[in-house]
């Protein structure tokens, strides 16, 4: 069965205090990961695609890598902004038109 | 730039009566996806449509129904609500598919009582 398991579930760091999210797949075949941020109350927004091993992007303070098994979202130096669940989601190559998505990692940046 | 939005925001219903959930997109992007979130479950698509009269079930179809008789709209129709529906759906759509980047709406939190 395809499966998306992020960790931790839930995080809680000083500012400044970098850090990662991991999520790992197990899947048929993977066609791309996305990365999402979601505040309370909110729709997910979009922050990041990978569809390669190896592959990273980066925006302001977040790094995404990607490995055959697992993807990491690095923070770096992060502020209380930076608070949110962070979720990651596969699509597969067979079934494409659907994205699993991960339970999340509910992020909390204390000042 | 309104982007996707959806309606109500909030609902509160009883078992059995029908209600419908709408979902609205400016952009003209073809693609439009329906989601639930729930704890434990994280984001579960029910359906999606990949242009106006051309629909899909999901992972979790039972007990939903859609249409898109107009590129701009989505709606989501609970035909005999249940409890098991109590969830928030959110509507996304996107340019050219699943692997092109999926907007969110903001949600809609449907409570059945």
């Amino acid at each position: 069965e395809d499966q998306v398991t992020q960790s931790p579930e839930a995080l809680r760091l000083q500012e400044g205090e970098s850090s990662s999210l991991n999520c790992s797949y197990t899947v048929s075949g993977l066609r791309g990961l996305f990365w999402y941020r979601q505040d309370p109350g909110k729709g997910p927004e979009f922050l990041f695609t990978l569809y390669s091993a190896g592959e990273e992007k980066e925006k302001e303070r977040l790094k995404a890598t990607l490995t055959k098994k697992e993807s990491f979202l690095h923070i770096t130096a992060p502020k209380p902004e930076d608070s949110a669940t962070y979720l990651c989601a596969v699509q597969l190559i067979q079934g494409a038109q659907k994205l699993v998505f991960g339970q999340g990692t509910r992020l909390t940046i204390n000042p | 730039d309104a982007g996707i939005t959806q309606s109500p925001r909030y609902k509160i219903t009883e078992t059995g009566r029908q209600v419908t959930l709408m979902c609205h997109q400016t952009w003209s992007h073809s693609y439009m996806f329906w989601y639930r979130q729930d704890l434990g479950h994280g984001l579960r698509l029910i359906y999606y449509s990949a242009a106006a009269d051309i629909t899909d079930k999901g992972e979790v179809p039972d007990g939903y129904v859609v249409s898109r008789s107009k590129t701009e709209n989505f709606p989501l129709t609970l035909e005999s609500a249940t409890r098991s529906q109590t969830s928030v759906y959110f509507c996304a759509d996107s340019l050219a598919g699943p692997s092109d980047t999926q907007y969110f709406g903001p949600g809609t939190r449907l409570t059945v009582l």
